[in-house]
């Protein structure tokens, strides 16, 4: 079967570093994604990771390992308007379907 | 974003009652999806389309229909609202060859 886990809620502190953890189950594989989505609003696209490594993007960065089955979003130097929820999800077949996390509640904290 | 609009924003109904929610997006993107999310279970797909009449159910689509007969255009009708409708419906889209999803502002959607 096909599942995704990553954890429900992280606080941290403005100005530090968090990394959100995302594992997956597949049997088939294409890529994974990170979205970001504010209380209220409509999620929004972060990274897309197929191959193995870190992809660095301003402030945030992601990971992906696919031999483990694991990936992280790294953001570094926390700010308050980066609360919010982080998603992840992955790519599976040739269907265009993404099989989607519940999602992370990050809170930001002074 | 890929220019996706979606209408209305919020709406309130009574069971029983059809209801027709509507995605539009100006980009020509081949893949379309509707989702619902709602606390605990996260994005759920409901339908989506690969193009022009073409479309497929999702996880939970019970309850639910599409039409694409335009590629800009991807309705969604509940045939008769209930109660367990209520959420908030994203619209989604993904030009062709890639796999990146698009998100629409969201509609709100209660059910009474």
């Amino acid at each position: 079967g096909q599942n995704i886990d990553q954890p429900t809620e992280m606080t941290a502190t403005e100005g530090a570093i968090v990394q959100i953890n995302c594992t997956y189950q597949t049997s088939g594989f294409n890529g994974l994604f990170w979205y970001q989505q504010h209380a209220g609003e409509a999620p929004t696209f972060l990274s897309y990771n197929v191959l193995d490594g870190l992809e660095e993007k301003g402030r945030f960065s992601s990971f992906l390992s696919r031999s483990k089955g694991y990936s992280y979003l790294l953001l570094k130097e926390l700010q308050m308007k980066d609360s919010a929820s982080y998603l992840c999800a992955f790519h599976a077949g040739n269907n265009r379907k993404l099989i989607w996390g519940l999602g992370t509640s990050l809170a930001v904290n002074p | 974003d890929a220019g996706i609009t979606q209408s209305p924003r919020h709406k309130v109904t009574e069971t029983g009652t059809p209801v027709t929610l509507r995605c539009h997006q100006t980009e020509n993107h081949r893949y379309m999806y509707w989702y619902r999310q709602d606390p605990g279970h996260g994005l759920r797909l409901i339908h989506y389309s690969y193009g022009v009449k073409d479309t497929d159910k999702g996880e939970v689509s019970d309850g639910y229909s599409v039409s694409r007969s335009k590629t800009e255009d991807f309705l969604l009708t509940l045939e008769s609202a209930t109660s367990s409708q209520t959420s908030v419906y994203f619209c989604a889209a993904a030009e062709r060859g890639g796999e990146t999803q698009y998100f629409g502002p969201g509609t709100r959607l209660l059910v009474l």
